[in-house]
């Protein structure tokens, strides 16, 4: 089962800040929080991943709280572009880890123009 | 550079029928995945490649089915004697190495199969 809770559905204007919250009340220490999305008819595409810092890249930003029970994945100017599905994955790490990604249902985000 | 990539991307058989998947990971990637995503679904894993280790087919739902990657490279997922419910997208991923850190996955397009 996955370990990450999301809300199913979620709007936002075209040109806002999309905020999509994600909660991992079980996140072991050595579990890092990853992103991806899924926009339809084509497979997941990576987004962001961090540890207990807030992370940033060219497509969003990741916000982690101190307790690291739940994060929030930021795109700062949403475009119609960016509906799609967001998964919210915890993941463990290392070399006898398989890194296989356990998805739960995630967040249907749709931008409106 | 060229991504993941699978074949065919759609396929349509007859319930019992056997049915062969590809997959062609990013050149270098050593990791490789196979997921499935039934209709209205999230992504199940199914399998998992890593070099020349035994792969992890802690997922895969039956003996119908099995998968296996040549040379390191090409990977198949083969169901023998589909049934309705084996209908979905199947999707491969690979990534540069197991259990990274940072090792995002790379996606293929994914194959739409259909058991009639």
């Amino acid at each position: 089962d996955a370990k990450t809770t999301q809300p199913p559905s979620m709007d936002c204007a075209e040109g806002r800040a999309a905020n999509l919250p994600c909660n991992h009340s079980t996140i072991s220490g050595n579990e890092y929080v990853y992103w991806y999305r899924q926009i339809h008819s084509q497979g997941p595409q990576y987004i962001i991943h961090g540890l207990k810092n807030n992370e940033t890249n060219e497509m969003a930003s990741l916000i982690i709280t101190e307790d690291r029970k739940s994060s929030t994945l930021i795109l700062p100017h949403a475009t119609l572009r960016d509906t799609a599905v967001y998964y919210c994955i915890v993941s463990e790490h290392g070399s006898s880890n398989t890194g296989k990604l356990i998805f739960g249902q995630g967040t249907t985000l749709q931008v409106k123009p | 550079g060229a991504g993941v990539s699978q074949s065919p991307s759609n396929k349509v058989t007859e319930k019992g029928k056997d049915v062969e998947l590809r997959c062609d990971p990013i050149s270098g990637h050593t990791a490789l995945y196979w997921y499935r995503q039934s209709l209205g679904q999230g992504l199940e894993f199914l399998i998992y490649f890593q070099g020349n280790s035994a792969p992890d087919k802690s997922g895969l739902p039956s003996d119908r089915f099995s998968a296996e990657r040549t040379g390191g490279s090409v990977s198949t997922l083969t169901i023998q004697r589909t049934q309705q419910e084996d209908s979905a997208v199947y999707l491969c991923a690979s990534s540069l190495r197991q259990g990274a850190i940072g090792n995002e996955q790379f996606f293929g397009p994914g194959t739409r199969l259909t058991v009639l």
